[in-house]
């Protein structure tokens, strides 16, 4: 694809609903990373795969967040019993090669939670 | 966690006048450091590094490690750099970014 492609755009979930969100990274990329931005706050880093292998989830908020990447392709990460407080825009970013190397991420446009 | 400090929310400029957005850094030997820009209705995406030293649309970002800061200028605004700018730090593996400063250049 052209670039990193993530769904929904936008999700209204109300409180203790469950929600999936979708990354499609550029294709051939071997890392990826999930960030949540909060509203004024620049990107937090949550969790990170480099192809199939979930290498280091240390930023997820709590056990209700969990992601997965089983083909070492399009990932998903799911929030269960969404809180108020879950309420960002979720961006999925990829690299071709390890981060280390470029320093550079390209990012998916991102979804944005509304937690009612 | 090493983190990076973007002290200002908002910067307004006219065009064609200098800008200059703050970005300081906890101490560390050899930090890797990053600018990001988001324009309007856009993705994130790489905006410039320290290490390549280079100039991107006229922006240029200097490391100083006396002062754990690394700056980014551009002499002359246009309207087009409107845009939100993130610094960020590589930590490992991972990129760390600041809270980010909204530029808007005015005619």
């Amino acid at each position: 694809g052209a670039g990193v492609s993530q769904s929904p755009r936008y999700k209204v979930a109300k409180r203790g609903q469950d929600v999936a969100l979708r990354c499609d990274p550029i294709s051939g990329h071997v890392s990826l990373f999930w960030y949540q931005q909060a509203l004024g706050q620049g990107p937090e880093f949550l969790t990170y795969f480099q192809n199939e292998a979930q290498l280091d989830k240390s930023g997820l908020p709590s056990d209700r967040f969990f992601a997965e990447r089983p083909e070492g392709s399009v990932s998903t990460l799911k929030i269960q019993r969404t809180q108020q407080e879950d309420s960002a825009v979720y961006l999925c970013a990829s690299s071709l090669v390890h981060i280390t190397e470029t320093g550079e991420l390209f990012f998916g446009e991102g979804s944005r939670l509304t937690v009612l | 966690a090493q983190r990076v400090t973007q002290p200002e929310k908002l910067l307004s400029v006219f065009k064609g006048a200098p800008v200059e957005l703050k970005c300081n850094y906890s101490y560390s030997g050899s930090p890797e450091l990053f600018w990001y820009v988001q324009y309007s209705r856009q993705r994130l995406q790489l905006l410039l590094r320290h290490i390549s030293r280079e100039s991107i649309k006229g922006f240029t970002a200097d490391l100083n490690k006396g002062e754990t800061s690394f700056h980014l200028k551009k002499p002359f605004a246009q309207e087009e750099d409107s845009a939100m700018y993130y610094c960020a730090r590589l930590n490992d593996y991972k990129l760390s970014f600041g809270a980010g400063t909204t530029v808007t250049v005015r005619a």
